[in-house]
């Protein structure tokens, strides 16, 4: 069993339309997040979640929303896409705030 | 704010030789401390950390750190590299839920 696994893997689209990753986690986590990493591999951190409720909101642009319907899982809704959104997303969970986290495969982004 | 520095973008090794990746911090208080590796394609994975105790932490695929406070270091290394290990290596810091990573250091092993 996958214990971090987001769909779909890879996205590609236009500028301007709205696009959904969804995420969950079957490790039993109460700690969700959604880190971007760009061309130049570079990772940071978006968003993170603790028992649903939203902890960490790094200076990400409104268009980007995540939800947490429950503990296990964390989707993030893009509207009106940019070329700069283009990267992989990853998200990753852990228990509490101990930094061991573990990541999804990852879904690759690609805004034309 | 915590930052994590990693001084060697690429790093080139023979297989069977060693390898050091090194990694600078700055943090205010003691850091929690991460090695976490990505290879082609796929999503990270913690390789050891190091939270207090022992400043030489062992960790999985034969991978060993060691912290020192007088230097702001936790450098990685590996006595004898195998060609599985080509990857991405990001350390990282965590004081809290924030993990904060390195650009990371890019493995390539030649044969």
């Amino acid at each position: 069993d996958t214990a971090v696994s987001q769909t779909p893997k890879y996205l590609v689209t236009q500028m301007g339309n709205d696009k959904s990753i969804k995420c969950e986690q079957n490790l039993g986590h109460d700690t969700m997040y959604w880190y971007k990493q760009d061309s130049k591999k570079f990772l940071k951190i978006m968003f993170s979640y603790n028992n649903k409720e939203l902890i960490i909101n790094e200076t990400v642009p409104n268009r980007f929303s995540p939800k947490s319907p429950d503990k296990a899982h964390l989707n993030l809704h893009i509207n009106s896409l940019e070329l700069g959104d283009s990267a992989v997303y990853f998200c990753a969970s852990s228990q509490g705030a101990n930094g061991e986290l573990f990541f999804g495969e990852g879904s690759r982004l690609t805004v034309l | 704010a915590q930052s994590v520095t990693q001084p060697d973008i690429h790093i080139t090794v023979s297989e069977g030789a060693s390898l050091e990746l090194r990694c600078n911090y700055s943090y205010g208080a003691t850091p929690y401390l991460f090695w976490y590796v990505q290879s082609p394609g796929q999503g990270l994975q913690l390789l050891l950390k190091y939270f207090s105790g022992d400043t030489l932490v062992q960790g999985i695929k034969g991978f060993e750190a060691e912290f020192k406070r007088s230097q702001s270091s936790f450098n990685l290394r590996k006595p004898s590299v195998h060609w599985s290990d080509a990857a991405e290596y990001f350390c990282a810091v965590a004081p809290d839920y924030k993990l904060s990573f390195g650009a990371g250091t890019t493995v390539t092993v030649r044969a």
